[in-house]
């Protein structure tokens, strides 16, 4: 199975940051890499598919990049609503799985 | 709009069994596989494997092998999980979610997510 590595596990930030979270596979994947945010309580929402491919509907601060084994997802200006756990997955190959994920809490 | 509304939170005693449904709408359901996601207490997403709507066929992660059973009923566009044996371990919250292959250039992508089942396995 690929293994994803997110970095770092949490992170404290202020609004009208800019924050980057990263994503690192056991293997190369080409962009086969998405990106979810999950708040508490609710289910994971899909923000960026192949690597860097913006959902419909995801405010365009969110962004991603990244190819092979090395993927980032950057947030612009850090809004109040933002404050959640962000998870990469890839799905180059099955299973497809999904990195420990990231929490964004406010400093 | 596409909805996935699934039943709600269960209490079981182990070794008993629990069938979590995933109601489907706002789409045609046999176009899009059924993905099923497990989230333990306080920790991150696992896939547990996914079935076919078209075909039926299942294929389970490894780790839900054995007691774990997803199935079908296209006549009401739901999808199901069934548990069985269960074991304290089991507790989560299970999720199923739709593979937009199609829409996200020809690569797996869960774009729609029901509200997710607790499961709770306590004697």
């Amino acid at each position: 199975d690929i293994q994803m590595t997110q970095s770092p596990s949490s992170l404290s930030a202020s609004v009208g940051d800019r924050v980057t979270i990263t994503c690192r596979a056991s293997h190369s994947i080409s962009t086969h890499l998405n990106w979810y945010q999950q708040k508490p309580g609710k289910a994971p929402d899909l923000l960026i598919y192949v690597a860097s491919s913006l959902q419909s509907g995801v405010p365009s601060r969110f962004s991603g990049s990244g190819s092979g084994a090395d993927f980032t997802l950057t947030i612009s200006s850090l809004q109040p609503e933002d404050f959640a756990t962000y998870y990469c997955q890839q799905t180059y190959s099955a299973p497809p799985t999904f990195g420990g994920g990231t929490k964004v809490e406010i400093k | 709009q596409v909805q996935l509304v699934q039943s709600g939170s269960e209490l079981k005693k182990p070794g008993a069994s629990v069938k979590v449904s995933c109601k489907t709408s706002g789409y045609t359901f046999t176009t899009y596989a059924m993905n099923w996601v497990r989230q333990a207490p306080g920790q991150g997403l696992e896939w547990m494997g996914w079935i076919s709507i078209s075909t039926g066929n299942p294929t389970y992660a490894q780790g839900f092998t054995g007691r774990f059973v997803f199935s079908l009923d296209t006549s009401i566009s739901t999808a199901y999980l069934q548990i069985t044996s269960l074991k304290a371990e089991d507790t989560a919250v299970y999720y199923c979610t739709r593979d937009a292959y199609r829409d996200c250039s020809s690569s797996t992508c869960f774009d729609y997510w029901g509200q997710g089942t607790l499961v709770t396995v306590s004697s």
